[in-house]
């Protein structure tokens, strides 16, 4: 597609359930990254993926969350057993995975998870 | 560790005027980028603008420039011809020139154009 595509665009679940949010990078990108955005704050990093594997998962919180890039193109991100403290944006971000600084990532529309 | 900081939580700006939003960043890293991204309230961050920290000239895409200080590590965004769409956030990033390259983001400054 023309752009990255995150769905579902919105997502509500009870606490205690198991969440997928999914997205799908510009075409060529091989680089992907998560993060996480709450009310009034800068994006948190998640993980980072280069091609099928994640070069950086430093920022995942707990062992709750997890993400996925099987095939190095769409990425899921996993979340067991929600809790209220994860309702958030997730932003999904994809670039060309260039070496040195001037890597430009492209972000999605993110979805907004509400766990109640 | 590096860091990035954004001091303006709010800021107004008549329309037509220029307005600049402050970052100041905090690196031991020689190579690194920095960018800026604006965040309207329907919430996807839109790509901005770039500066490579071995640029020597300034940045500039259309109505925006990155008045990029490195002594001081400072890279501000100067809008120009403010309109009233400029309405935002925008937030302030750097990116590692080696490593994982991930990006760190700033708090952020909210803009309002004011008509």
């Amino acid at each position: 597609g023309a752009g990255v595509s995150q769905t579902p665009s919105n997502k509500v679940t009870e606490k205690g359930k198991y969440v997928e949010l999914r997205c799908d990078p510009i075409s060529g990108h091989t680089a992907l990254y998560w993060y996480r955005q709450s009310l009034g704050q800068g994006p948190e990093f998640l993980i980072y993926f280069q091609g099928t594997g994640a070069a950086d998962d430093s920022g995942l919180p707990n062992d709750r969350f997890f993400a996925v890039r099987p095939e190095g193109s769409v990425s899921t991100l996993k979340i067991q057993r929600t809790e209220r403290g994860d309702s958030a944006v997730y932003l999904c971000a994809s670039s060309q995975g260039l070496a040195g600084g001037s890597d430009i990532q492209y972000f999605g529309a993110g979805t907004r998870l509400s766990v109640l | 560790a590096q860091k990035i900081t954004q001091t303006q939580p709010g800021m107004f700006v008549q329309e037509k005027e220029a307005v600049t939003l402050d970052c100041t960043y905090d690196t031991s890293d020689q190579s690194y980028g920095l960018f800026w991204y604006k965040q309207p309230s329907s919430g996807e961050m839109i790509f901005l603008i770039y500066q490579g920290s071995y640029d020597e000239q300034n940045a500039t895409e259309g109505r925006y420039s990155l008045n990029f200080q490195k002594a001081r590590k400072s890279a501000n965004l100067v809008i120009s011809a403010s309109q009233l769409g400029d309405s935002a956030m925008y937030f302030c990033a750097m990116r590692e020139g080696r490593g994982t390259y991930k990006y760190i983001f700033g708090t952020g400054t909210r803009l309002k154009v004011l008509a």
